[in-house]
């Protein structure tokens, strides 16, 4: 079965610091995308920034940045100047194999950001 | 606004009791997720409709779930004879067609069954 670990429930950070959140997925599909959600408290899930598997240049969106290593089935997401609207659940998540629509998540890490 | 919405944005309901929700995708979008998320948990893919068609449905969703996009625009969920179980958030997604174009997601209606 394809699963998505998340191994640190919770973390704080200062604003203006750098975080860097980790994932690890397993899958034997070799063509896939991997999304980090954000869901910050009371609002929508939004994404944060995607990665096609293929592609070895990691993916960058402003201050969000991610380290995929393909081989080791892990895929971090760094938050560079971190800001008081980062603060949020970061959700790591990928497609089901076999052609499904289904997105499988990971149980999800709180990130608070303090001033 | 021209994002997911999602009715009722809460509902309380005593058990056994039917309820149904409803999701109004982008206009746009063929294809329509729901998912169910509890606390502390990542969502988890409950069905999937492209157009009016339903073409996935996990396991989760027991004999008591139904769901339908009748016009391929807005979609219902229907939980017959809640349980406390079935008390979670659940959520509406969208997206247009393509390898994995952006999901947008709607802003859940949470469900307590008491």
């Amino acid at each position: 079965a394809q699963t998505v670990t998340q191994s640190q429930p919770e973390m704080s950070v200062q604003e203006a610091e750098t975080v860097t959140l980790s994932c690890t997925y397993d899958t034997s599909e070799n063509n896939y995308y991997l999304f980090w959600y954000k869901q910050p408290p009371s609002r929508q899930m939004i994404l944060v920034i995607r990665q096609e598997a293929y592609k070895q240049q990691n993916a960058t969106e402003n201050r969000f940045s991610v380290n995929f290593q393909k081989a080791a089935k892990s895929f971090s997401l760094k938050i560079s100047d971190s800001q008081l609207g980062d603060t949020a659940m970061y959700f790591c998540a990928f497609p089901a194999q076999g052609g499904s629509e289904k997105l499988v998540f990971g149980k999800g890490m709180k990130l608070t950001v303090n001033p | 606004d021209t994002g997911v919405s999602q009715d009722p944005r809460h509902k309380i309901t005593k058990r056994g009791q039917n309820v149904t929700f409803r999701c109004d995708p982008i206009s746009e979008h063929n294809r329509l997720y729901w998912y169910r998320q509890t606390l502390g948990q990542g969502p988890e893919f409950l069905t999937y409709f492209q157009n009016e068609a339903q073409l996935e449905k996990s396991r989760l969703l027991s004999d008591r779930f139904s769901a339908e996009r009748p016009k391929g625009s807005f979609s219902t969920l229907e939980i017959q004879r809640t349980e406390q179980g079935d008390s979670a958030m659940y959520l509406c997604a969208s997206r247009s067609p393509g390898a994995w174009t952006e999901a947008f997601f709607g802003q859940g209606t949470r469900l307590t069954v008491v």
